[in-house]
């Protein structure tokens, strides 16, 4: 079962910043918290992961609050490309851990 | 790199036939899984390998579902006999499992599925 709660839709304009957010509030000390996006009839693409310090990348950063029981995937200026379903997932870091994706947050960025 | 690659990526197939999905995986990665996405379940994990050999097989859902590893470089997912309910995209993944930092999964375009 996923234990992330997300929100089922958001809207962004275009050029503003998009601001996803997830709770993850029965994380455990080893599990990760992932981001992924499904672009309509694509596979899943991976976006960034972190453990508790905030992490950026070419594509987004994420916000982990300090007790980790949320965070927020940001996309500085968001593109209609961006336009994505946004899966936020935890995962352990040891052993042979799954990725178990919920139903995700549906993005829609207009112009 | 070519990225994850499916075959076929559209199959459409009478009910009772046999089909067969393959994946190659990404060069050096010794981790493959294949999920399956539909409208009603989402994205669900049915099976993954780790260097050929299967690990977690719990999320096939049934003894029509057979999946092989036969080297590093292909693995089939096969359905025999295939019926209008296992009609969906299935996707095959990969990644580079390693210790202590997590490993990140790729994922293939998909195969689409329409069994009649």
């Amino acid at each position: 079962d996923a234990k992330t709660t997300q929100p089922p839709s958001m809207d962004c304009a275009e050029g503003r910043a998009a601001n996803l957010p997830c709770n993850h509030s029965t994380i455990s000390g080893n599990e990760y918290v992932y981001w992924y996006r499904q672009i309509h009839s694509q596979g899943p693409q991976y976006i960034i992961h972190g453990l508790k310090n905030n992490e950026t990348n070419e594509m987004a950063s994420l916000i982990i609050t300090e007790d980790r029981k949320s965070s927020t995937l940001i996309l500085p200026h968001a593109t209609l490309r961006d336009t994505a379903v946004y899966y936020c997932i935890v995962r352990a870091t040891r052993g042979f851990q799954k990725l178990v994706f919920g139903t995700g947050t549906r993005l829609l960025v207009s112009p | 790199d070519a990225g994850v690659i499916q075959s076929p990526r559209h199959e459409v197939t009478e009910m009772g036939q046999e089909v067969t999905l393959r994946c190659k995986p990404i060069s050096g990665h010794n981790s493959l899984f294949w999920y399956r996405q539909t409208m009603m379940r989402g994205l669900e994990l049915l099976i993954y390998f780790n260097n050929n050999v299967p690990i977690d097989d719990s999320g096939m859902p049934e003894d029509r579902f057979s999946a092989k590893m036969p080297n590093a470089s292909f693995s089939t997912l096969k359905i025999q006999p295939s019926e209008p309910r296992d009609s969906a995209v299935y996707f095959c993944a990969s990644s580079m499992a390693g210790f202590p930092r997590t490993d990140t999964q790729y994922f293939g375009p998909g195969t689409r599925l329409t069994v009649l």
